[in-house]
């Protein structure tokens, strides 16, 4: 079964400090991992797509990069309106189904200026 | 600029009452998928439509719950009869199977309290 795990929970930041969020993921065959990003009261909104290992894709202040087994989520000099919560998803390759995501728990970032 | 749209936004239902949320998936695409979000479960998928046809629905309560699509521009989740614990934020995604990249896209979501 698949699984996915963010850590940490919870992260707070003081404006422009630099730090990292983690996706864990067990999968039997990686079709993608996604990053997305939700504001309060609002649907997760598509950030990035990776799909093998080594990859790397960058959007403004938001690095994000992949292994076999975890993603990272790079916050370079964050302001406060990176404040979110980030989640993760995977895509298995599967032989009828494969648009399936399985969802991590997210983590929730306060940026304070 | 396309986007998935949800109605209603905001739904109070008294128990045991119908509940029928709709969603309006992005034009040209697909796959239609549904999912509740809640504080203690997250993000969890209940219904995945490709061409209109239901792949996988596993996710859903059977008894109360069903999903449909009428045509490529509608896509319907009903609960009949809600209970409290279907309180919850309900969210419809689209994409498009076949592209390399399917992509979901989310909606604004439906917040139903059911009380």
């Amino acid at each position: 079964e698949d699984q996915v795990t963010q850590s940490p929970e919870a992260l707070r930041l003081q404006e422009g400090e630099s730090s990292s969020l983690n996706c864990s993921y067990t999968v039997s065959g990686l079709r993608g991992l996604f990053w997305y990003r939700q504001d309060p009261g609002k649907g997760p909104e598509f950030l990035f797509t990776l799909y093998s290992a080594g990859e790397e894709k960058e959007k403004e202040r938001l690095k994000a990069t992949l292994t076999k087994k975890e993603s990272f989520l790079h916050i370079t000099a964050p302001k406060p309106e990176d404040s979110a919560t980030y989640l993760c998803a995977v895509q298995e390759w599967y032989n009828n189904a494969g648009n399936m995501l399985t969802f991590g728990g997210g983590t929730r970032l306060m940026v304070k200026p | 600029d396309a986007r998935v749209t949800q109605t209603p936004r905001h739904k109070v239902t008294e128990m045991g009452q119908e509940v029928t949320m709709r969603c309006q998936p992005i034009l040209g695409h697909n796959t239609v998928f549904w999912y509740r979000q809640t504080m203690m479960q997250g993000l969890e998928l209940l219904a995945y439509f490709r061409n209109r046809a239901p792949l996988d629905d596993s996710g859903m309560p059977k008894d109360r719950f069903s999903a449909e699509m009428p045509d490529a521009t509608l896509a319907t989740l009903k609960i009949q009869p809600s209970e409290p614990r279907d309180s919850a934020v309900y969210f419809c995604a689209s994409g498009f199977s076949g592209s390399g990249t399917d992509t979901q896209y989310f909606g604004p979501g439906t917040r139903l309290t059911v009380l």
